[in-house]
């Protein structure tokens, strides 16, 4: 109940598409979901973050939409970019500041130019 | 700029060396860190929570007599590797929060940890 499942594993995209990454869980007494962006060799980077009682979310190319009935949220790229190739992990919370996250197994994004 | 600071980013040495890894907040007083855990092409897996001039909570599974966790400060965390094998092998990184409502997670960059 406390695992988060992503996919796809690895995506690829030629520049400009919109490559969409999809999390589910389990444990509805979560209530922050985060996604990151992992270079490698780097710690990850927290790119948005969505709460239950909000379906969509936007900052600059990423929106994320989130389905609280059907317990999925998924990550939108839009225009990608060459340097947007990373590993991307959602991930969720029930708390958003000291609670514990628990990442999805992370998908790995390569924009072709 | 960082908001963590994480230390050394990269360790090779020798089976049965103990190793200590240094995470600090730059950027305000951290009463809760987080050690993580990544092996390659894998996710970030949970090893423990530090908090602040108590022990350190660790995630099943994780040896705590292994794992020394020391949270001494609300700037400074440590996490040492004792008697270090070739399957610890691995990523190690360190989180902090303010425990401050509205205020996320941020990440160090991570320690590579190689053991001969």
């Amino acid at each position: 109940q406390q695992q988060v499942k992503q996919s796809p594993q690895s995506l690829i995209v030629q520049k400009g598409g919109i490559p969409i990454i999809n999390c589910a869980y389990e444990n509805t007494a979560f209530d922050y979901f985060p996604w990151y962006q992992q270079f490698p060799g780097k710690g990850p980077a927290l790119l948005i973050a969505i709460r239950p009682d909000v379906s969509e979310k936007k900052e600059g190319r990423f929106t994320i939409s989130f389905n609280k009935s059907a317990k999925q949220f998924s990550l939108h790229i839009m225009d990608s970019q060459p340097g947007d190739s990373a590993t991307y992990f959602c991930a969720a919370s029930r708390e958003e500041n000291t609670g514990k996250l628990i990442f999805g197994q992370g998908t790995t994004l390569q924009v072709k130019p | 700029g960082a908001v963590v600071s994480q230390h050394p980013s990269r360790v090779i040495c020798k089976s049965g060396t103990s190793v200590k890894i240094e995470c600090r907040s730059l950027d305000f007083q951290a009463t809760t860190m987080f050690w993580y855990r990544q092996f390659p092409k894998q996710s970030l897996m949970l090893m423990a929570t530090s908090n602040e001039g108590s022990k350190a909570t660790y995630e099943q599974g994780v040896e705590k007599d292994k794992f020394l966790i020391n949270h001494a400060s609300l700037t400074l965390s440590t996490l040492t590797v004792t008697s270090a094998h070739p399957e610890d092998s691995s990523f190690y990184i360190c989180s902090v929060t303010p425990g401050q409502s509205n205020q996320p997670q941020h990440f160090g960059d991570g320690t590579r940890l190689s053991i001969l």
